[in-house]
């Protein structure tokens, strides 16, 4: 159960674009088309961004969006805002119908 | 409003129990899976346990398997986390979060509510 790995960080100014890569394995990123991303401030509960994949939940700005090619899922965030700044963690099932997050990437607005 | 509450942490010796509860509010606790979340200070989420919508279908990492049992009292609308041998390692924020869409064990679709936490700290 290794966690999925993800940049330590990344950074980009207002009205830019990120992405995010979280590689895995085929045993999970690459087996299954269960990816979910979170947003997590420090303090407050983590906030589901996407889920399989590429579907965003009612309410999340279209400014959120995800893909996945083999084993490494992408998450991009579009037209970067302040409130952005924030940790992200992918997460997908696995083989064993267990889960595993990814490593965190802390995303700085500059 | 959905809502779900942890409680039950709290400073416990090395070796030591702990139950930890999550109460929840404002949906139909028994049709949905439920899911423990840690997270160690400075570290970034862990998966823990998860559970099915009526407790038949439980699964843990690794590193609690044999330590800790998930359980839920669907009248209650309660989840709990019943935490025994802990570890200096286990001390954390946990989480409990609710799964968007009820198909696990079989399907993965993201937890779409999640709790304020509870803070476990092992220690002597």
């Amino acid at each position: 159960q290794s966690a999925l790995t993800q940049p330590a960080s990344l950074s980009g100014s207002p009205g830019q674009s990120i992405t995010i890569s979280c590689t895995g394995t085929s045993s999970d990123v690459g087996a299954y088309n269960y990816v979910s991303w979170y947003q997590h401030h420090p303090g407050k509960a983590p906030k589901l961004m996407i889920y399989d994949v590429s579907n965003r939940p009612s309410g999340v700005s279209n400014r959120f969006s995800g893909s996945k090619s083999g084993n490494t899922a992408s998450l991009t965030i579009s037209g970067l805002q302040a409130e952005d700044e924030a940790d992200y963690y992918c997460s997908s099932y696995t083989a064993s119908n267990t889960l595993v997050f990814g490593t965190g990437t802390r995303v700085t607005v500059l | 409003e959905v809502q779900l509450l942890e409680s039950g942490g709290g400073l416990v010796q090395p070796g030591g129990s702990l139950r930890l509860s999550c109460a929840a509010s404002g949906f139909s606790f028994n049709t949905y899976a439920m899911t423990w979340v840690l997270q160690a200070p400075g570290k970034g989420l862990e998966w823990v346990s998860s559970i099915n919508v009526n407790g038949g279908a439980t699964y843990y990492a690794d590193s609690v398997k044999g330590r800790f049992t998930i359980s839920r009292d669907n009248s209650k609308n309660t989840l709990y986390l019943q935490m025994n041998s802990l570890r200096a390692e286990d001390t954390a924020l946990y989480y409990c979060a609710k799964h968007h869409v009820s198909s696990w064990p079989h399907q993965y679709h993201g937890m779409d509510v999640w709790g304020q936490g509870t803070t476990v700290t092992v220690s002597s």
